[in-house]
């Protein structure tokens, strides 16, 4: 079973369009984030949300509007896709406010055209 | 602010060669301190860590100690393999709570 599961791996869409990726993880965990891996592999937090509830966000464009309907879930919509979207965005989960310990899904890799 | 600085690469090394990733921080307090391995196609995956000053971490071979007095948290391993080619994320986290903050990743090309 995969821990922490994202969905899709692979979008590749227009600018101006809307997109969403899905996050779930089986983990029990309680803390789950979004974090943007740029072209040079530079990796930053975007969201964080702790049972639900937003505790992080970081200087993200209000197109980027993160969704946690139970705490298994943690899903990333992004209207008006910009060619600067183009990433590969990582979800991530962590057994509450511990010490730094995360589990990340493999990626999804998002190509804005 | 916190943030981690690690060197760029890539790293290119012959099998059995001796590897060691530079690694250093600012941040306030007493954070911990983690290296991140992300393999082609895959995610990161947690590979060691240390929570207080002169702790050392290891797994897999590879072996970093918490050095608060030069703030550095250098990557090594005595021979790597051609498997241990990968990204690896120097990272931090405050003394509470989950928030890491990443370094800029160095690539390990090991060639057999």
């Amino acid at each position: 079973d995969t821990a922490v599961s994202q969905t899709p791996k692979y979008l590749v869409t227009q600018m101006g369009n809307d997109k969403s990726i899905k996050c779930e993880q089986n983990l029990g965990h309680d803390t789950m984030y979004w974090y943007k891996q740029d072209s040079k592999k530079f990796l930053k937090i975007m969201f964080s949300y702790n049972n639900k509830e937003l505790i992080i966000n970081e200087t993200v464009p209000n197109r980027f509007s993160p969704k946690s309907p139970d705490k298994a879930h943690l899903n990333l919509h992004i209207n008006s896709l910009e060619l600067g979207d183009s990433a590969v965005y990582f979800c991530a989960s962590s057994r509450g406010q511990g010490r730094g310990e995360l589990f990340f899904g493999e990626g999804s890799r998002l190509t804005v055209l | 602010g916190n943030s981690v600085t690690q060197m760029e690469g890539p790293v290119t090394l012959s099998e059995e060669a001796f590897l060691t990733i530079n690694c250093t921080y600012t941040a306030t307090g007493y954070p911990s301190l983690f290296w991140y391995v992300q393999y082609p196609g895959e995610g990161l995956q947690l590979l060691l860590k240390a929570t207080k000053a002169d702790d050392k971490g290891s797994n897999k071979g590879f072996e970093a100690t918490y050095r608060k007095e030069t703030t550095s948290f250098h990557l090594e391993k005595g021979s790597v393999q051609v498997s241990d080619s990968a990204v690896y994320f120097c990272a931090l986290s405050p003394n509470a709570g989950n928030m890491l903050t990443f370094g800029g990743g160095t690539r390990l090309m090991v060639k057999p």
